[in-house]
């Protein structure tokens, strides 16, 4: 079964520093998709960013980056310089890849991210 | 703007009403979903329609009942609802269902239901 553990409930962060969101993930697949959602209060969930698992490279977009690493069952998000428009729920999601399977998403509890002035 | 739409944002009902929430996107998504999620978890999935037909249905009660009647508009028609189903209820869309890039969702901003 697969499973995706995202330990931190909550984090509390000043502007401008930079904050690490965990994410821990399992499963049997050899061939899985990760992904990363931001749900802001007004309740949408955004996409972030979806890896396959044949593709280790980290990635970087704008103040967001993504440390994949298969050896560790990890996919972390870390936002550099944060801002208080980054405060929302971020949640780590995982996926099969199969025809039907694929639609299923398993998401971690998600973790609530506020980023005070 | 989100590009998928749902209405309302907010419905409020009793146990014996009859209600329905309406999705409605123009990606040319193949794909919709519904998913349901309760305060402070994640979003759990319901239904999955794959080109105007039901693929997948979570076990949900029969009190929700979806309806696809075009490959641009998704309802969930609620009827005899429990007060433990007042939740937010997100309507999602996809290119269509399957691997390989197609399954990257995009959300509704959700409605919001309370049942009393």
């Amino acid at each position: 079964a697969q499973k995706v553990t995202q330990a931190q409930t909550e984090i509390s962060v000043v502007e401008k520093e930079d904050v690490t969101l965990d994410c821990v993930y399992e499963t049997r697949d050899t061939t899985y998709y990760l992904f990363w959602y931001k749900q802001p209060p007004s309740g949408e969930l955004v996409f972030l960013i979806r890896r396959n698992s044949f593709d280790e490279q980290n990635e970087i977009s704008g103040r967001y980056s993504w440390n994949f690493q298969k050896s560790t069952s990890s996919f972390n998000f870390t936002i550099t310089a944060s801002q208080v428009v980054d405060s929302a729920v971020y949640f780590c999601a995982l996926s099969e890849a199969s025809e039907t399977s694929g639609s299923r998403l398993t998401f971690g509890e998600g973790t609530q991210l506020t980023v005070n002035p | 703007d989100t590009e998928v739409t749902q209405t309302p944002k907010h419905l409020v009902m009793g146990m014996t009403n009859k209600k329905s929430l309406k999705c409605e996107q123009h990606m040319g998504h193949r794909a919709m979903y519904w998913y349901k999620q309760k305060a402070k978890k994640p979003p759990e999935l319901m239904f999955v329609y794959s080109y105007e037909k039901l693929s997948i249905n979570e076990s949900v009660p029969s009190r929700f009942s979806p309806e696809c009647p075009n490959s641009s508009l998704l309802n969930l028609h609620l009827h005899a609802l429990q007060p433990e189903d007042s939740a937010l209820y997100l309507c999602a869309s996809s290119p269509r269902l399957g691997v390989a890039g197609a399954n990257v969702l995009t959300f509704g901003a959700g409605s919001r239901l309370t049942v009393l």
